[in-house]
């Protein structure tokens, strides 16, 4: 079964730094899924990508899937306080709907 | 236009007792899916349903669990006999009908079970 593998665990970053989150699988990624969950509540989604290669960006985020597309990352210029929660990954290994998640990152930003 | 409702958004129930979850997916949205994240663990994929069919009960547990999508109505999720080890957050996502390969699942903000 596929596996994600997101580091780092946990980010804490002062506001206004760049951070970058990784999301690495066992299998190749049909399509890969970021969402930030805020504690108690549920998934926002952010971005898919699909294609090795492919860079989506969306205010501040911008993520990216490699060529190989065993490897996402997703990059937040700039971060601001409102930017803190639990980043996820999820990937669908190639049923079109079955989604795996990783564990997620919790990201702090400190004012 | 709203997103996907879950209700209630808190659940506590003893031991032995039955839990009922519901889910109303976005408007448009023909395709649910229901997944549980148990604490300090990820979020696993439990069901898929289309409106009066179960697609995939891949990741459903063999007893006591059980899922339906009506023809009118929300989505339900139901636990019968509880037990502390059903404690977590049960999500819903939604979905439009697929084509290949594309389907963005929109997720509601979950019920919280908790079994004392």
């Amino acid at each position: 079964s596929q596996e994600l593998e997101q580091s780092p665990q946990s980010l804490i970053v002062q506001e206004g730094k760049n951070l970058t989150i990784n999301c690495t699988s066992s299998k190749t990624l049909y399509g890969l899924y970021w969402y930030k969950q805020k504690y108690g509540e549920g998934l926002i989604f952010l971005m898919m990508l699909q294609k090795g290669g492919e860079e989506k960006s969306h205010e501040k985020i911008t993520a990216k899937l490699d060529e190989k597309k065993q490897q996402s990352s997703l990059h937040i210029t700039a971060s601001q306080p409102s930017h803190a929660g639990i980043y996820l990954c999820g990937a669908d290994a190639g049923s079109n709907y079955k989604l795996t998640f990783g564990k997620g990152t919790l990201l702090t930003v400190n004012p | 236009n709203a997103g996907v409702m879950q209700n209630p958004r808190h659940l506590v129930r003893r031991r032995g007792q039955e839990a009922r979850l519901r889910c109303s997916p976005m408007k448009g949205h023909s395709h649910v899916y229901w997944y549980r994240q148990l604490p300090e663990e990820g979020l696993k994929f439990m069901v898929y349903l289309q409106k009066e069919n179960i697609i995939d009960e891949s990741g459903m547990p063999k007893e006591r669990f059980s899922a339906e999508f009506p023809k009118e109505g929300p989505s339900i999720l139901r636990i019968q006999q509880v037990v502390r080890g059903d404690s977590a957050a049960y999500f819903c996502a939604s979905s439009t009908r697929m084509s290949a390969g594309v389907h963005e699942q929109y997720f509601g903000p979950g019920t919280r079970l908790t079994v004392t």
